[in-house]
């Protein structure tokens, strides 16, 4: 079982719509949550952290169910240049360095 | 700042040969580690290193890849011989907490 899993998509949406990607990670122990952005033939970057107690930046808001062993992200108010690939990382154990990405999810947002 | 700094951007070698990937890593950085991203895979840690001591080279695919940290500022990583299934773009990510990747270096083996 792979350690992180996500929805491939894509997912197309209008600009201004709404949308939300979740993604479940297989081991208990996994301690840290982030969301990357990877636009087309470039390098992932960090998009936002996730803590426990759920948090925003923006239009983005990203939460953690540790029980479900899930994180999601929601998109407010979808932009053109939000289209890109999100993947879900996570880190377990002791060794926080050691980073577990999910494939990713395409989001095409459309004028 | 300057990033880290894969080279070469793009690479096409023919099956068999020798290929070398470079990158350096941001200053002060003390984690380093090489991922291989495939349209069918998606992103696979291949090794990282640890003040540049490599902690674990499980994702090393066989014995044909290698990769040394000679230095705080340098690694490679190389693959010989090469085969057309090593087709990929191979980032390089550093890191003093959060990850910093670099640009890649997109392989292609024909």
């Amino acid at each position: 079982r792979k350690e992180v899993e996500q929805d491939p998509g894509p997912f197309n949406v209008p600009e201004g719509a709404t949308v939300a990607f979740n993604c479940t990670y297989s081991n208990s122990a996994s301690q840290s949550f982030f969301w990357y952005r990877q636009d087309c033939r470039k390098e992932p970057k960090l998009l936002m952290s996730v803590y426990s107690s759920g948090n925003e930046d923006g239009r983005f808001t990203a939460q953690l169910n540790r029980a479900s062993q899930y994180i999601s992200l929601l998109i407010r108010d979808s932009k053109l240049s939000d289209s890109a690939t999100y993947l879900c990382v996570v880190t377990r154990g002791s060794n926080f360095n050691k980073f577990y990405f999910g494939s990713g999810t395409k989001l095409n947002v459309k004028p | 700042d300057a990033g880290v700094i894969q080279s070469p951007r793009h690479e096409v070698t023919e099956m068999g040969q020798e290929v070398t990937l470079r990158c350096k890593p941001i200053s002060g950085h003390n984690s380093l580690f090489w991922y291989r991203q495939t349209m069918m895979r998606g992103l696979e840690l291949l090794i990282y290193f640890n003040n540049n001591v490599p902690i674990d080279d499980s994702g090393m695919p066989e014995d044909r890849f290698s990769a040394k940290m000679p230095n705080a500022s340098f690694s490679t990583l190389k693959i010989q011989p090469s085969e057309p299934r090593d087709s990929a773009v191979y980032f390089c990510a550093s890191s003093l907490g959060g990850y910093t990747f670099g640009s890649g270096t997109r392989l292609t083996v024909v």
